[in-house]
């Protein structure tokens, strides 16, 4: 059974960068994808972007692009999601799922599929 | 870019059958999978494929999906069913990304 853990809240400071990590156990890191969704107060879900391990291949959301990096560490089964040039708009709830991923039959890999399981989530408050 | 549309709320009795819709273009040519997400809690899958369900999800909780619209079926409601749905499909139109509609707010009369 994967469960995936993320880190702590995190406040940080209008311009600044903010990394949160997602720690799997229970599985085959390199079997799925991992994805990042955040959901502002009151709001919605929005999914940010997505990496497949193996590959180190990314897919972003256009809205984040340029602002957001996602990365794995597959020694210690981790992923991370980098977001920078943080303003107050950005203050959200953070969370990373995991999914499987396709081929496109020329050459590309996306990721795919159904989110399950889902990290507990992590609060970053963007504040003065 | 796609757009998947959700009533913001739905209202249901004890033992009724609630609907939720998700409407998206021709969306019935895409795979749906719906959340149930409660208070301060992280999201769970309920239905994938359309209409599979993971294991421990209630026989309750039915998917289907035809033309623009895709629809989650609560059947027997109960109180612990209250939260809020949210659809999720892939635009393979824009280089694959991920897209949730706005959600619905299931609430349990």
């Amino acid at each position: 059974q994967v469960q995936l853990v993320q880190s702590g809240a995190e406040v940080k400071k209008p311009g600044s960068s903010v990394k949160v990590s997602c720690k799997a156990s229970g599985g085959t890191f390199n079997s799925y994808a991992i994805n990042w969704v955040r959901q502002a107060p009151g709001q919605g879900l929005e999914w940010m972007g997505g990496i497949i391990p193996i590959f180190g291949t990314t897919n972003y959301a256009q809205k984040f692009q340029g602002t957001v990096t996602i990365t794995t560490d597959e020694s210690t089964s981790t992923a991370y999601m980098e977001l920078s040039s943080l303003r107050s708009e950005d203050t959200a709830v953070y969370y990373c799922a995991r999914s499987s991923y396709f081929h496109d039959g020329s050459g590309s890999y996306y990721v795919s599929g159904w989110f399950d399981p889902w990290g507990q989530g992590t609060l970053v408050t963007v504040s003065s | 870019s796609y757009v998947l549309t959700q009533p913001p709320s739905v209202s249901e009795a004890p033992g009724q059958t609630a609907r939720i819709t998700c409407g998206g273009n021709n969306i019935g040519s895409k795979n749906v999978h719906w959340y149930q997400q409660k208070p301060g809690q992280a999201p769970v899958l309920v239905v994938y494929h359309d209409s599979d369900r993971p294991s421990g999800i209630p026989e309750r909780f039915s998917g289907s999906n035809s033309g623009n619209t895709a629809t989650l079926t609560i059947s027997r409601v109960e109180a612990g069913d209250e939260a809020d749905y949210y659809c999720q499909v892939w635009d393979s139109s824009s280089d694959h990304r991920g897209v949730f509609g706005g959600g619905t707010k299931l609430t349990v009369l």
